[in-house]
């Protein structure tokens, strides 16, 4: 079956910077659009950045931009963020999705298949 | 950027009610609207696409409307594994915003 498995969260000072994997199996992983959406804890969902199939196409939130980066490894099945200076609004459960597929379209923006989630916490 | 705004924020109600959340687009994005359910520690769940379309495996008592800006789920007899909370998501265009959320709680 299809499984998102998400890795790299922890507690981070402020100023410091992660990077968030996450292994996708089950499905043809080059074929999709990915997206990571994140959630403060006890809060709402919060979109941070699209990468489209081939990496050629990236969006972020505003929030982020300049700060994270999200990028793939279509030969590892495997999808990352790149997150720097970390702030305290940044902790969060980060979730990797993937975009649900239409033919002809780059992406569609519907959240199809999560991942469980990995909790980044940054506090000194 | 589209602003979604949903309501109620939380709501309580009994096991066999009709339940009715709405969500506003803060410009038209025509019927480019997505209902998740999510349960406490799991992923949210796509449950409506395209504003009215029922997802794979989505119970027939979840039902969506709307066009342009004025959106509805409808829950029509409220059962014990549908309390949750349900986030409205607009796919118009990027950067692609969730609601505020509704968390549905028993009375």
């Amino acid at each position: 079956q299809v499984q998102l498995v998400e890795s790299g969260g922890g507690v981070v000072q402020p100023g410091r910077s992660l990077r968030l994997s996450c292994a996708v199996s089950g499905l043809t992983f080059s074929h999709y659009a990915m997206h990571w959406v994140r959630q403060p804890p006890g809060k709402g969902l919060e979109w941070v950045a699209l990468i489209s199939f081939d990496g050629s196409n990236e969006h972020y939130a505003d929030s982020v931009k300049g700060r994270f980066t999200i990028s793939r490894d279509n030969s590892k099945n495997t999808l990352y963020l790149q997150i720097n200076s970390l702030r305290r609004e940044d902790t969060a459960v980060y979730y990797c999705v993937t975009d649900r597929l239409f033919p002809g379209d780059l992406f569609s923006l519907y959240f199809d298949l999560w991942g469980q989630g990995t909790l980044v916490t940054v506090s000194s | 950027d589209i602003q979604m705004t949903q309501s109620p924020s939380s709501l309580s109600a009994s096991v066999g009610d009709r339940v009715t959340i709405t969500c506003r687009a803060s410009q038209s994005i025509s019927s480019s609207l997505n209902w998740y359910q999510q349960k406490p520690g799991k992923a949210p769940n796509l449950l409506i696409h395209s504003a009215s379309t029922l997802d794979f495996g989505a119970p027939s008592r979840f039902s969506g409307s709307g066009s342009g800006t004025d959106f509805t789920l409808t829950i029509s007899s409220l059962q014990p594994e549908d309390f949750a909370t349900y986030f409205c998501q607009q796919s118009y265009s990027t950067p692609p915003a969730f609601g505020g959320g509704t968390k549905v709680e028993i009375k």
